[in-house]
């Protein structure tokens, strides 16, 4: 079945400075979605990417998808200490009945230290 | 401050017992879902309601009996757990098809359940 990885497990990052989380899917898939945890909340929507190569910005966060649809990067800029949480990418297989069916990552743990 | 509301926040049952979890979104969505969540493990989709039709049963056992009276409540109805069904459980909702891309999902703040 389809399987969505995510690399780093854990991120410790200096504050100000730049990381990289990855996410690869075995499967290509129809789109992919982003989602911050705070420690002891829930997952938050980011955003949701459609297009082979697409790249969107928010703020210091930039997403990319990848031209095969079957990877995607979530890359921030200037860590700050409100950037700490665990980011989950979700993946929807290009099959005809996978709506509803989010394959989530295991997530990536952003540790900020100030 | 989110638009989907579960009770209870904390629950702790013995195996032998039955409780329930409840979950009310408040944003006209049309689809809930329930998610378990588990340490060091991905979010696990467990059932998809849309317009209150029962769309998905990610083999989940028996012992969870999920119920969708309407499109804006969901219960996930607990009996005889085992230990291992010690986790946080999400539900959250969107919107369902008008497209084939999946919305967004908005998530509530969970039920952390505790089986002794």
């Amino acid at each position: 079945g389809q399987q969505v990885m995510q690399i780093p497990q854990y991120q410790h990052v200096q504050e100000g400075e730049d990381f990289t989380t990855y996410c690869n899917s075995s499967t290509t898939l129809s789109n992919i979605q982003w989602y911050k945890q705070r420690p002891g909340g829930h997952p938050v929507f980011l955003i949701q990417l459609v297009k082979s190569g697409e790249v969107k910005k928010q703020k210091r966060l930039t997403f990319q998808f990848g031209e095969a649809k079957k990877n995607s990067s979530l890359h921030i800029t200037a860590t700050q200490t409100t950037d700490v949480g665990t980011y989950f990418c979700a993946g929807q297989a290009i099959t005809t009945d996978s709506w509803g069916k989010l394959q989530f990552g295991a997530g990536t743990q952003v540790v900020v230290t100030p | 401050e989110t638009g989907v509301t579960q009770t209870p926040r904390h629950l702790v049952m013995g195996m032998t017992n039955k409780k329930s979890l409840k979950c009310e979104q408040h944003l006209g969505h049309n689809a809930m879902y329930w998610y378990k969540q588990s340490a060091k493990k991905p979010l696990e989709l467990m059932f998809v309601y849309s317009l209150e039709e029962r769309v998905e049963n990610n083999s989940v056992p028996s012992r969870f009996s999920p119920e969708c009276p309407n499109s804006s409540h969901l219960f996930l109805h607990l009996h005889t757990l085992q230990p291992e069904d010690s986790a946080l459980y999400l539900c959250a909702s969107s919107q369902s098809p008008g497209s084939i891309y999946n919305s967004p999902l908005h998530f509530g703040n969970g039920t952390r359940l505790t089986v002794t």
